[in-house]
């Protein structure tokens, strides 16, 4: 399976601190992408992150890649309860017409 | 605009029982997709089409048909619904390829089959 792996698969963190999740995958890939989803809804995409970058920012996010490594991470800084959600890592290989999507980290922002 | 909406919301069955689940989206995106959600899988594709009139099978196809007769619509229908078919079921839609565009989903429709 192509499938990514997010680490850790549940995150438990104090309303203004910062919160990393990881993310391994397994093929070569052209794009990497993050994505939200809050209980109960879909899924929110966040930010895309190519092969040939290896940082990329969005507001309080911060994506990093490593394709050496086969890892990406999501840095979310001075979280809010409203990032409470399940954070899930998507990867699409050259020339794919789908993505491949993690297990997902579920953050939990007490406030 | 509506975005992806996805009908009906929730939906019990009995096993043997055939369903259509109906994806509308608003955004004129070529390519569309139905994925499943189980509890620590994550999204498993099941089909997608990159063009009206087009489909073709993901990675947890067997049990489920699909069509796109028009562009803004894509059905995914169950002939006889199974109790592994249990599952939220998510639908989705992009511009273009997935290694160049973001997916934009549905709320979902959650299936339970007895």
């Amino acid at each position: 399976s192509q499938q990514g792996e997010e680490d850790p698969q549940a995150l438990s963190i104090q309303e203004g601190e910062n919160a990393t999740m990881n993310c391994s995958y397994k093929t070569s890939i052209n794009n990497l992408q993050w994505y939200r989803q809050n209980s109960g809804r879909g899924l929110v995409h966040l930010i895309l992150i190519r092969s040939n970058e290896r940082e990329k920012h969005s507001g309080r996010l911060r994506v990093t890649l490593d394709t050496s490594k086969k890892s990406s991470s999501l840095l979310i800084t001075a979280s809010r309860a409203a990032d409470t959600a399940s954070y899930f890592c998507a990867t699409a290989s050259t020339g794919a017409n789908n993505l491949f999507f993690g297990t997902g980290t579920r953050l939990t922002v007490i406030p | 605009n509506a975005g992806v909406t996805q009908t009906p919301k929730f939906r019990v069955l009995k096993t043997g029982q055939s369903m259509t689940l109906l994806c509308a989206q608003d955004m004129n995106h070529e390519y569309m997709y139905w994925y499943r959600q189980d509890p620590g899988m994550g999204l498993r594709l099941i089909h997608y089409s990159v063009g009206e009139g087009t489909t073709a099978k993901g990675e947890v196809p067997d049990g489920y048909n699909v069509s796109r007769l028009k562009k803004q619509n894509f059905l995914l229908g169950l002939e006889s619904a199974a109790p592994s078919q249990t599952s939220v079921y998510f639908c989705a839609s992009s511009y273009g390829l997935a290694h160049y565009n973001e997916q934009f989903f549905g709320p979902g429709t959650r299936l339970t089959v007895l």
